[in-house]
């Protein structure tokens, strides 16, 4: 089956440091999402991608870039890591295409971020 | 831009009562809308969505919701909860041209026995 695979699912690192969470899907879709997930503030855009080669900066960019190389991964990359990134980071893709422009985002299990 | 406004963050509720978690959004020309449920440490799932077309949309797990476009609103409803339903939902809006999904603040839903 296909599926969306984010890893690691825990990770734990001292602030300033960097560090780089994995997405890797397998059903070929074009569009690729970073969400940040906080109590009381939903889910957040971060970074999106349309396509290989195609990056965008969402509402919560700073502190965070993306890549895109192929279809299938969009790595995350704190670089200098803060404490208020500390959070639950979910990957999400979805395909765009004619009438399926209107199709749902499907989400990774998501990896909770703890900087100290 | 598009917004998502969840008017109520937490719900609870007693087992085989209805429920209705509330969601309305900013005003556009055409949106889809969705509704995700997430569990406690898992991934969100998709429970139903609109697009266009009837204005009741029916989903898994027994909910449904209405679309009512002079009220900018998609309340998600289920006539009768289950305390397996106990998780968060989210309500969401992509707006058409845009791949974009915004998300509302969430409402965590609570079912006692």
């Amino acid at each position: 089956d296909a599926e969306i695979t984010q890893s690691p699912r825990h990770k734990i690192i001292e602030t300033g440091r960097q560090v780089t969470l994995a997405c890797h899907q397998t059903w070929n879709h074009n569009n690729m999402f970073w969400y940040r997930q906080d109590l009381g503030h939903g889910l957040r855009l971060i970074h999106y991608s349309y396509g290989v080669h195609d990056t965008n900066k969402g509402e919560v960019s700073d502190g965070y870039s993306v890549s895109r190389s192929n279809t299938e991964d969009l790595p995350l990359t704190l670089e200098s890591a803060a404490s208020s990134q500390t959070s639950v980071y979910f990957c999400a893709s979805s395909v765009t295409g004619g009438a399926s422009e209107r199709t749902e985002a499907f989400f990774g299990q998501g990896t909770r971020l703890t900087v100290v | 831009a598009q917004s998502v406004t969840q008017l109520d963050s937490q719900v609870p509720v007693f087992e085989e009562a209805p429920v209705e978690l509330r969601c309305n959004y900013s005003s556009s020309v055409s949106v889809y809308l969705f509704w995700y449920v997430q569990y406690p440490n898992q991934g969100l799932q998709l429970l139903l969505k609109y697009l266009s077309g009837s204005t009741l949309v029916k989903g898994i797990n027994g909910f449904e919701a209405e679309f009512n476009k002079s009220q900018t609103s998609f309340h998600l409803r289920k006539p009768s909860v289950h305390i397996s339903d106990t998780a968060e939902y989210f309500c969401a809006v992509k707006q058409g041209g845009s791949e974009k999904l915004v998300f509302g603040k969430g409402t965590k839903l609570t079912v006692n026995p």
